[in-house]
């Protein structure tokens, strides 16, 4: 059984470009969360993708945006990158039914803006 | 809106029992959670306890929460050199997760 994998595992872009991360989700999860973890810090919440629909966003900005395929695989884009925008991506794969969701989390896609 | 807080070091001889402290402030929430970060890796669930629980154990973890202080715990037994990591604690905000800053355990021979 796959748990959730990401791609790329590293990208290097230089500000002003436009980036897309991947995520497949765990085998049976519908749901997908994408968080933000600068270096030395926790993971900060984007947003979550549920039958195809953003249903909760965090604090970022409109150039943080998503997709969910009908297979539940996820994309996260972000456009006219900053410097700031270098961080540890990680997708987070749940089942959104029953109030005991758990989130498990993808190895993370690292992203360095020159 | 919601805050988790943790220490951010902690050194343990090997052996010896680690306790990692965490406090947050939704009253509201139903499960609270430990993950485990080892260096350029993801985050791996060690455990959860519900929030009308005192305590839970696995294995050489236990959880402690004192929701009246809204205080969370992680107590790991016989400490080794494999536990070095970062641990976050995190409470659920709706359909999203908030995360504390991560303690950095490091474990000495």
């Amino acid at each position: 059984d796959a748990g959730v994998t990401q791609s790329p595992t590293h990208l290097i872009k230089t500000r002003g470009q436009q980036v897309t991360l991947r995520c497949s989700p765990k085998s049976g999860h519908d749901t997908v969360s994408w968080y933000q973890q600068a270096l030395g810090q926790g993971p900060q919440f984007i947003f979550q993708y549920y039958e195809e629909e953003e249903r909760q966003r965090g604090n970022f900005p409109d150039r943080f945006s998503g997709h969910q395929y009908p297979n539940y695989s996820s994309e996260l884009n972000v456009n006219a990158l900053l410097l700031g925008d270098s961080a540890l991506y990680l997708c987070a794969s749940s089942l959104r039914t029953g109030s005991r969701e758990t989130q498990y989390f993808g190895p993370g896609t690292r992203l360095l803006v020159l | 809106g919601e805050d988790v807080e943790q220490s951010l070091f902690l050194s343990v001889r090997e052996g010896d029992s680690s306790v990692i402290n965490c406090t947050y402030t939704d009253s509201s929430s139903t499960y609270l959670y430990w993950y485990k970060q080892e260096p350029g890796a993801g985050l791996q669930l060690l455990t959860y306890i519900f929030s009308n629980m005192d305590m839970k154990q696995d294995q050489r973890l236990t959880v402690l929460l004192n929701k009246k202080d809204k205080h969370l715990s992680l107590r790991i037994a016989d400490t080794q050199t494999g536990d070095s990591a970062i641990y976050f604690c995190a409470e659920r905000d709706g359909q999203n997760f908030v995360f504390g800053p991560g303690t950095r355990l490091s474990v000495l021979p």
